[in-house]
């Protein structure tokens, strides 16, 4: 299964963009990009997903590198609710499970 | 809230003992997959049903069982625990096939946290 590669955590401030990369140099061409994250005490949560093109939704964008060796998860502005570990997930294995990392703890600050 | 419901939210058991651990789905999925979740660490896949039957196992031993009903709702068995079982389980819905466009979408519970002394 391909691996991807996230830092292990970034910070931000309140109601500012927050880019957060991922790399995933060895993806195949039907793997599909999938973000999840996962609030304090909670279970992970669906973010964004896309194959090619960018993908925006009511959370977040997913701009998608045109070689698909790289992505980043863009929050517009990012809030105290976004303080989160955010995955990036390249599919599921071969039953369409998710296979996890360690994402990217973000902080928020007011 | 993703609909998927879990209980009991907190439990401590000592090691040697058996646990049964509960996940109701998101109405009208008919597939499960359950996940471990240490400390620090991201969730590790266990096993996944679907429609009642297994059709998928991550690394983990025989000890680790499960059941999907006919109602979707599904139980993990832990049995003999070790004090390395003490975890997050988390278990995720999804239907399959996926509706047009959500790919392969999972939908969490919050989870149960197993202590095991």
């Amino acid at each position: 299964d391909a691996k991807t590669t996230q830092p292990n955590s970034m910070e931000s401030n309140e109601e500012e963009p927050v880019h957060l990369p991922c790399n995933h140099s060895t993806i195949s061409g039907t793997d599909y990009i999938h973000w999840y994250r996962q609030l304090p005490s909670q279970g992970p949560e669906y973010v964004i997903h896309g194959l090619t093109s960018n993908v925006n939704n009511r959370m977040a964008s997913l701009a998608i590198a045109e070689d698909r060796k790289s992505s980043t998860l863009i929050l517009h502005r990012a809030t105290l609710r976004d303080a989160a570990v955010y995955y990036c997930i390249l599919r599921g294995g071969s039953q369409g499970n998710l296979i996890f990392g360690k994402g990217t703890k973000l902080s928020v600050k007011p | 809230e993703t609909g998927v419901t879990q209980s009991p939210t907190h439990l401590i058991k000592t090691r040697g003992q058996q646990v049964t651990l509960r996940c109701s789905s998101q109405s009208g999925h008919n597939t499960v997959s359950w996940y471990q979740q240490a400390l620090g660490q991201g969730p590790q896949f266990i096993f996944q049903y679907y429609r009642e039957e297994e059709n998928g196992r991550g690394n983990f031993p025989p000890r680790f069982s499960g059941l999907q009903f006919p109602n979707y709702s599904s139980e993990l068995n832990v049995n003999a625990l070790e004090l390395d079982d003490s975890a997050l389980y988390l278990c995720a819905s999804r239907h399959q096939p996926p509706p047009p466009g959500q790919g392969e979408t999972q939908y969490f519970g919050p989870g149960t946290r197993l202590l095991v002394l």
